[in-house]
């Protein structure tokens, strides 16, 4: 089992609409999660982080966590035409591997106008 | 701050010969981290170090790799001997302590192996 899964996609939606990402992870001690955005030739960047159980928003972003299901998403409203990027999960270890950062594969979203 | 720095950006090289990617983490930053991306494996993590000294190395495919991070400002990554399957963009990123910390990355080096 992968560290980190998430569906690989690709994901299209039409401009305005919802998207909705998501990743699930295997360590149970994990200690934060964090959202990242790659475009296409360029270095990863962060869009949000969540580590509390709950919902955490941040503009037209929402981060979701459930500990108990080892299972994180992002919401996306109002999607954009720029929003179309490679979406990554990231997993932040606890305990003996604390500090270790694993990504997932990623998903592609493209938005169409 | 300049954020993270990798050279070179772009590498060609011919199979069989040594190939060093380096790193200037930002400053104060306690953790540095090198991955891997491609398409068919995603963003790999190959290694990471806490204060200079290396946690994690199980992340590197073979006796052929090797990092070092001599001190707090600069890290390598050496390929010896490099092979086509190699190629990939190789990300260094750095992040300070604290779980809630994100890691900055830098620009990567797009290497190439014929």
């Amino acid at each position: 089992q992968k560290e980190v899964e998430q569906n690989s996609g690709p994901l299209s939606v039409p401009e305005g609409a919802i998207a909705s990402l998501n990743c699930t992870y295997s360590d149970r001690g994990s200690q934060s999660f964090f959202w990242y955005r790659q475009y296409s030739g360029k270095s990863p960047e962060l869009i949000m982080f969540i580590y509390s159980n709950g919902d955490k928003e941040d503009g037209r972003f929402t981060a979701q966590l459930n500990k108990a299901s080892q299972y994180v998403s992002l919401l996306i409203r109002d999607s954009q035409p720029s929003d179309s990027a490679t979406y990554l999960c990231a997993v932040k270890a606890g305990g003996t591997s604390y500090g270790k950062l694993t990504f997932g594969q990623g998903t592609i979203l493209t938005v169409h106008p | 701050d300049a954020g993270v720095i990798q050279s070179p950006r772009h590498e060609v090289t011919e199979m069989g010969q040594e190939v060093t990617l380096r790193c200037k983490p930002i400053s104060g930053h306690d953790y540095l981290f090198w991955y891997r991306q491609t398409m068919m494996r995603g963003l790999e993590l190959l290694i990471y170090f806490n204060n200079n000294v290396p946690i994690d190395d199980s992340g590197m495919p073979e006796d052929r790799f090797s990092a070092k991070m001599p001190n707090a400002s600069f890290s390598t990554l050496k390929i010896q001997p490099s092979e086509p399957r190699d190629s990939a963009v190789y990300f260094c990123a750095s992040s300070a302590r604290g779980g809630l910390t994100e890691a900055f990355f830098g620009q990567g080096t797009r290497l190439t192996v014929v």
